[in-house]
Parts: structure tokens; sequence; C-alpha cells
């Protein structure tokens, strides 16, 4: 799996867009870039995820650039509940067999009131 | 739909004791992944299964072992345990064929004294 790369720790103010940067250089073509996050004590949470073009759903939205050696998870207004460990994984299609999800450090994301 | 259900929520084992882990996945699911996350090492994966059958494999020693039955619930078995095992253990349930995420259980806080 490619590896990522994402700042250690981020704020925003509450009410702002949170953006939050990921390099995947390494990417390769048939694999997709996935986040996840983890609010303290909780499982992690399926963010969103995409391949090439950019995805948007209700929590967020993915930008993947032309090259897909990097994407940007925007969360649109953030709120004091999305201070979260933020998740950017590069995996292989979700294809029968490939459930595997190779964590990195992530990037602390904390809300300011 | 219920989500993930790990049990127990908190454990406390001393060294050289075995432990058994069990997850309920979502229903429907018919694969369960079993993550291991400590301060140092974050997250990483131990195993998946689906249908029964280990699928893949994390860089585990072989004291970690786990099952899946019929039902698809799944339980992961650590041996002689030590106290670098003490960590939060969590399952994460998904379809297991073209799914896109994986959803995650709250974790079993395992502390080996």
């Amino acid at each position: 799996d490619a590896k990522t790369t994402q700042p250690t720790s981020m704020d925003c103010a509450e009410g702002r867009a949170a953006n939050l940067p990921c390099n995947h250089s390494t990417i390769s073509g048939n694999e997709y870039v996935y986040w996840y996050r983890q609010i303290h004590s909780q499982g992690p949470q399926y963010i969103i995820h995409g391949l090439k073009n950019n995805e948007t759903n209700e929590m967020a939205s993915l930008i993947i650039t032309e090259d897909r050696k990097s994407s940007t998870l925007i969360l649109p207004h953030a709120t004091l509940r999305d201070t979260a460990v933020y998740y950017c994984i590069v995996r292989p299609p979700p294809n029968f067999g490939n459930e595997k999800l190779t964590f990195g450090t992530g990037t602390r994301l904390t809300i300011i009131p | 739909k219920a989500g993930v259900t790990q049990t127990p929520r908190y454990l406390i084992k001393t060294r050289g004791q075995q432990v058994t882990l069990s997850c309920s996945p979502i229903s429907g699911h018919r694969s369960v992944s079993w993550y291991q996350q400590t301060p140092g090492q974050g997250l990483q994966f131990l195993f998946e299964y689906f249908s029964e059958t280990q699928r893949n494999k994390g860089n585990f020693p072989g004291r970690f072992s786990g099952r899946q039955f019929s039902n698809s619930r799944s339980e992961m078995n650590v041996s002689t345990l030590e106290l670098g095992d003490s960590a939060l253990y969590l399952c994460a349930s998904s379809l297991g064929a073209a799914s896109a995420e994986a959803f995650f259980g709250q974790g079993t806080r395992l502390t080996v004294v």
C-alpha cells in the first residue's frame, strides 16, 4: 500500500472550513484514497473515499489533485464535534479480499470555539 | 441498524494468562477485521476473516489468533499475555465484497499487569 504523509496537528475555528491535506506521491493507478477519523476513545469512523474525481457526501468533500499525488479533505463548517484524529489511507480497490486498512499517524484536528 | 458490538469493553489480565475478545458484526456483514491500537505503534492490522476463513494476516506473533463463526461473529485470542499487549483492540465489519467502508466497534481496552 502507498504511504501517506499528513501534518501532525491542525487547528480550525468553529464554523470555518477545515482543510486537511494528505500527500500520497507513490499512489498506484488503481489505488483509492480513503479518509477515516477517530474521536477520542471511539473506533474509527469512515468519512469518504475517492479514486480520481472529487467526491462529496453529507460529512465532507474530498479533492484529489489531477496527478493524484495529494488530496485534501474539507469539512465545510467545522463544529466542536469534529475534533478528532483524521487518517488518510491509500488502499487497493475495495474488492473481494482487500479489507485491510493501513493507518498512518494521522492529523490531530482541534476545533477552536 | 445495530452497529458493531465488542465485548467486553474493558479487561484486566495478568502476564502469562490468555484472553478472548468477541466481536459481533453488523447484520449481513461477512468480513471482520481486527486491529490493535497502542500509543507507540498506532493502529495496526491483526487479521481479517471472511466466511469463517482467514484472508489476511498482519505482522503479529502466533500468540495472536482468531476465528469466525458461521453467523459471522468473530473472536480473537491472545495467549501468554505480555505487558506490551496492553492496547485497545478494535474490530471492524464490512460486507467484504466490493464494499466501500468498514464500520468499527468501540473496542476492548485490554490492560495486562
